[in-house]
This record gives structure tokens, sequence and C-alpha cells, in this order.
């Protein structure tokens, strides 16, 4: 019964590929986000969805694109990867944009 | 501009003795203020949050943190570490009416045996 779920955990891909990470939270939270955090370890926000509807993007490229079906889940697209997309993105989920949990990360891998 | 800095890219201490991971925020209203922590290879764990209730805030694992405003500070301290206390420390403030948590730049701590 894990609270934010994220899948996959690893990521290897070449560039130029497409790929997604999906997120599900059972919290019934409102509001759900991404997180890339860099091999530096800094942690920022890329997008935020409230009620299925996008609240913050964070000057992302548009090769990324979240899509929220419905409030549980809140997945990642990812276009024509690039070797800087390498990084590990976490999920996260909160009631009113209160505290957060977060998902275990998934690693993507640019190679 | 509203943010959180955390004074020490890496702490060392000896198990046993005290920890003290240093953050400073700057925000012009009373903020929202938490400690997470990521040990290797996993996810963040929330260890306490302010949320102007109490200034002295427990947290799990014997972590605590205080609130102090005319220091613009939220110190997370441990009387004594373990070693099983060794990750990345990150402390963090939600931007009022945007939703977002922002996030300091980490804190590695290591615990020397």
């Amino acid at each position: 019964d894990t609270a934010v779920s994220q899948t996959p955990k690893y990521l290897v891909t070449q560039m130029g590929n497409d790929k997604s990470i999906k997120c599900e939270q059972n919290l019934g939270h409102d509001t759900m986000y991404w997180y890339k955090q860099d091999s530096k370890k800094f942690l920022k926000i890329m997008f935020s969805y409230n009620n299925k509807e996008l609240i913050i993007n964070e000057t992302v490229p548009n090769r990324f694109s979240p899509k929220s079906p419905d409030k549980a889940h809140l997945n990642l697209h990812i276009n024509s990867l690039e070797l800087g997309d390498s990084a590990v993105y976490f999920c996260a989920s909160s009631h009113q944009g209160l505290q957060a949990f977060f998902g275990q990360g998934t690693r993507l891998t640019v190679v | 501009a509203q943010s959180v800095t955390q004074l020490d890219s890496h702490v060392s201490v000896s198990e046993g003795t005290p920890v003290l991971l240093r953050c400073n925020y700057s925000s012009s209203y009373s903020p929202s203020l938490f400690w997470y922590v990521q040990h290797p290879n996993k996810g963040l764990q929330l260890l306490l949050k302010y949320t102007s209730a109490a200034t002295l805030v427990k947290g799990i694992n014997g972590f605590e943190a205080e609130f102090k405003k005319s220091e613009t500070s939220f110190h997370l301290t441990k009387p004594s570490a373990h070693m099983s206390d060794a990750a990345e420390y990150f402390c963090a403030f939600i931007i009022q009416g945007a939703q977002k948590l922002v996030f300091g730049q980490g804190t590695r701590l290591t615990i020397n045996p």
C-alpha cells in the first residue's frame, strides 16, 4: 500500500528515444508534482497539477509533457531524449499544496 | 525573492555526537518550512515541518528543529548521531499561494564510527 508509486525505478535509453514515467498516489490528494534531481542532488520542480489542471510549468523544454488522466495519476512523457535529461525524477503529491509525499524516484540514464 | 539556503554542503560528525544542519530562509511572510531526508538511492522522507504553531518542532528519528524568526533560521539538530543518519538532508519551504515546494541545495551528512 505504497502512498506514491512511480514506475519504472530505473530507465536506461538511447538519445532520441521517447519514454514515459508513470506515477500514482493513493492518498486522495488533489495536487501532484514532478521534480527533477540533478547529479549535484539539486531538486527543482518541473510541473504541478491540481485536480488534473496544470498550475505550474517551470520553463521546462516542451519535449517534456505531463499528463494527468485523473487526480490520482500524473505521468511524464519525454520526447527526443537528450544526454542532459539524465537525472532522477520524483513524483510527489500533496493536499492543497501543503506537505508533499514523494515517490521513490525514477533514475533515467540517457546514453 | 523567497528562498532557502543550506549553509553547509557537507557535514561530518562522529557517532554519538550532536548534529547541526543549518538552514536560513528568506521570506516576507511567515513560511511553512520542512526538513526532508534522502538516503542513498531512496526517495525523500519528511522529517518534520513547521507551520506557524510551536517554534520547536520535533520530528522522526530524534531530530528536531527550531524556527527563529529573528534569525530567519530553521536549523535541524539531533543530540546524538547514529550511523543510520548518514544521508542527504534538504530544507524546503512552500511559496505562499503558489503551492510550490522549493528546496535548498542539500547537506550531505556523514557519520564517522
